[in-house]
């Protein structure tokens, strides 16, 4: 899988939208984009993921670049509840794709404030 | 509907001792992935298993560490002879079907495992 890059650390205010960026410059035409997101004393949990279009479901919503270089994470009105370390993930997809495991970087650990 | 179980969430061992971690994936999911969480880390990948087969056990100590995954019943994480560098939070996670189809891996809550 790809390596990703982004940000440690981000703040927030609640109830405003929060832009989380993410950079893979070395994505490949089968990789997928995958967001997962740890709260504290928890296990990850599956947020969105997407190939080359934008995304939305109830949670959030992902804008891949033009390029797929890069992709944003929006949370659109950031809740004390959204306060977690936040894991972008490329997965390659398809016949002979990759082993099972997902590979968590670092991550993007968002505070919110109230 | 229940999600990905995992038991028990908090367990202690002296060096030395076998520490058992046990994972019942979501129902209908037939494929279960453990991670290790070391203190202030990621997530590691340790090992992949369809029902009673390793798929892939890349990330798996050679020594000491063992996963099954039987026909029934759930899947078990076996760490044998506990060192203080065991100590961790160990997440299990499953999926409906293959990796290869992109298929979204759900959590469980972890066991914290502390080795005194």
């Amino acid at each position: 899988d790809a390596k990703t890059t982004q940000p440690n650390s981000m703040e927030s205010n609640e109830e405003e939208p929060v832009h989380l960026p993410c950079n893979h410059s070395t994505i490949s035409g089968t990789d997928y984009i995958h967001w997962y997101r740890q709260l504290p004393s928890q296990g990850p949990e599956y947020v969105i993921h997407g190939l080359t279009s934008n995304v939305n479901n109830r949670m959030a919503s992902l804008a891949i670049a033009e390029d797929r270089k890069s992709s944003t994470l929006i949370l659109h009105r950031a809740t004390l509840r959204d306060a977690a370390v936040y894991y972008c993930i490329l997965r390659e997809t398809g016949y002979g794709g990759s082993q099972g495991n997902l590979i968590f970087g670092k991550g993007t650990k968002l505070s919110v404030k109230p | 509907n229940a999600g990905v179980m995992q038991n028990p969430r908090h367990l202690v061992r002296r060096r030395g001792q076998e520490a058992r971690l046990r994972c019942s994936p979501m129902k209908g999911h037939s494929h279960v992935y453990w991670y290790r969480q070391l203190p202030e880390e990621g997530l590691k990948f340790m090992v992949y298993l369809q029902k009673e087969n390793i798929i892939d056990e890349s990330g798996m100590p050679k020594e000491r560490f063992s996963a099954e995954f039987p026909k029934e019943g759930p899947s078990i994480l076996r760490i044998q002879q506990v060192v203080r560098g065991d100590s961790a939070a160990y997440f299990c996670a499953s999926s409906l079907s293959s990796p290869s189809l992109g298929e979204t891996q759900y959590f469980g809550p972890g066991t914290r495992l502390l080795v005194l």
